[in-house]
């Protein structure tokens, strides 16, 4: 089982260019999540999904969007990044949306490291 | 805002047990207790959570205070591989939204000596 999948594993983007990063996950989980770690800062929330077709802002949505087109995708696109944006990006999901279930593990990706210069 | 407090980093030598503290004072009646672990280079993993009872599981055990405002998560016998940053994460439940969602503060980045 694969379990979560990103792509790329890294990439160093001009400031300004769009990029979309890939997220898919095999496990039929319904919900899905991005985070961006910053060194000393730990993760945090960008965008989440609780199912297919919905969208919900996280703590630093701003300069990032997110579609939930199907299940098992939940791409994260910066229309013009900014090198304030550099940071490693973790795609999570979990069967359940948060707040739903007791046991809701989440389940994270390998993550994409992102340069913007 | 993280509502945890965790000291920055200890250290522990293998084969050896490890308490990790967890401070949450301001903890509510209807937030669990989650630990997650980030291994180098690695995205975060579930350990444990609990409500209100110790907990145990093949990776761990969860120790939490009677009036709930701290927890102390146990590894039984430190291997390298448990070399880690340990998060202790509050979450709210029955809310819908992102009010359930995870909120990681700066957690505890354990060191395993040899």
């Amino acid at each position: 089982t694969a379990g979560i999948t990103q792509a790329p594993t890294s990439q160093i983007l001009a400031a300004g260019r769009s990029m979309t990063l890939r997220c898919t996950q095999d496990m039929r989980h319904n919900a899905m999540y991005w985070y961006r770690q910053d060194l000393g800062l730990g993760l945090r929330l960008i965008h989440y999904s609780n199912t297919a077709g919905t969208t919900g802002k996280g703590e630093v949505p701003d300069g990032y969007s997110v579609s939930r087109a199907n299940t098992d995708d939940f791409p994260l696109t910066l229309a013009s990044a900014v090198p304030s944006q550099t940071s490693v990006y973790f795609c999570a999901s979990s069967l359940r949306p948060p707040g739903l279930a007791v046991y809701n593990e989440q389940f994270f990706g390998p993550g994409t490291r992102l340069t913007v210069l | 805002d993280a509502k945890t407090t965790q000291p920055n980093s200890m250290e522990s030598n293998e084969e050896e047990p490890v308490h990790l503290p967890c401070n949450h004072s301001t903890i509510s009646g209807t937030d669990y207790i989650h630990w997650y672990r980030q291994l180098p280079s690695q995205g975060p993993e579930y350990v444990i959570h609990g409500l209100t009872s110790n907990v145990n599981n093949r990776m761990a055990s969860l120790a939490i205070a009677e009036d709930r405002k701290s927890s102390t998560l146990i590894l039984h016998r430190a291997t390298l591989r448990d070399a880690a940053v340990y998060y202790c994460i509050l979450r709210a439940m029955n809310y819908g939204g992102s009010q359930g969602n995870l909120i990681f503060g700066k957690g505890t980045k354990l060191s395993v000596k040899p």
